[in-house]
């Protein structure tokens, strides 16, 4: 079955830079987009930004354009974001996602990142 | 670009209908039909539930249903159950190929 499973979670400090990988299966992994999707402790969902698998294109979400990277590694059809310079206020848990139309149409089970001193 | 419209509260008895409604700009929902909708139970990921204004994946029941006019988006629900009560998100693809949520509405099953 198509499935994204993520790494595990991370504690950084602030200043410091996280790498979350998505290993994708089930499904040709250049043929669909990749999503990278936050969301804080109590707070709801915030895109980052997506990926073309196939191309290594990205768009990102203005609020993360120069703080973010979204790349992929075909040969184990495995999607990265990375985050520098974080803050606190960066802690969140943070979800990959297989593209459909647009849509986010399987997920991955989460990875939380916490940023504290 | 700025997150769409949710309200943050709905509820509804079991067996009746409730609407969440979606208001974005001309940048986003009324520009695509590139709806999307997501249901979020505690610790859980998402999960879609419409895409494309109305469409339903595979699995997802009927009670769900969505709809667009303008700039606005809805989904309703209906023969409310109480594993409906969990977070529903819109999101739309946007003019700059973008995507954009909704701040989330909470929906309490009484």
């Amino acid at each position: 079955q198509v499935q994204l499973v993520q790494s595990g979670a991370e504690m950084k400090k602030p200043g410091a830079s996280v790498k979350v990988s998505c290993k994708a299966s089930g499904y040709t992994f250049t043929g669909y987009h990749i999503h990278w999707v936050r969301q804080a402790p109590g707070q709801g969902l915030e895109w980052m930004g997506w990926m073309n698998a196939n191309t290594g294109g990205a768009s990102y979400a203005q609020k993360f354009q120069d703080r973010v990277t979204m790349t992929s590694d075909t040969s184990i059809s495995t999607a990265y974001m990375e985050l520098t310079r974080l803050t606190p206020d960066d802690t969140a848990v943070y979800f990959c996602g297989r593209d459909l139309r647009m849509a986010i149409i399987v997920w991955g089970q989460g990875t939380l990142v916490t940023v504290s001193s | 670009q700025s997150a769409l419209t949710q309200p943050a509260s709905v509820s509804g008895s079991p067996g009746q209908s409730i609407t969440i409604s979606c208001t974005g700009t001309s940048s986003d929902i009324g520009a695509y039909n590139y709806v999307s909708w997501y249901q979020q139970h505690p610790g859980k990921a998402p999960k879609l539930l419409i895409f494309e204004v109305s469409s339903r994946p595979s699995g997802v029941s009927n009670r769900f249903s969505g709809f667009k006019s303008g700039d606005t988006a809805s989904l309703t629900i209906s023969g409310l159950q109480a594993e409906d009560e969990a977070d529903y998100y819109c999101t739309s693809h946007t003019t700059t190929s973008t995507e954009v949520f909704g701040g989330g509405t909470k929906l309490t099953v009484l």
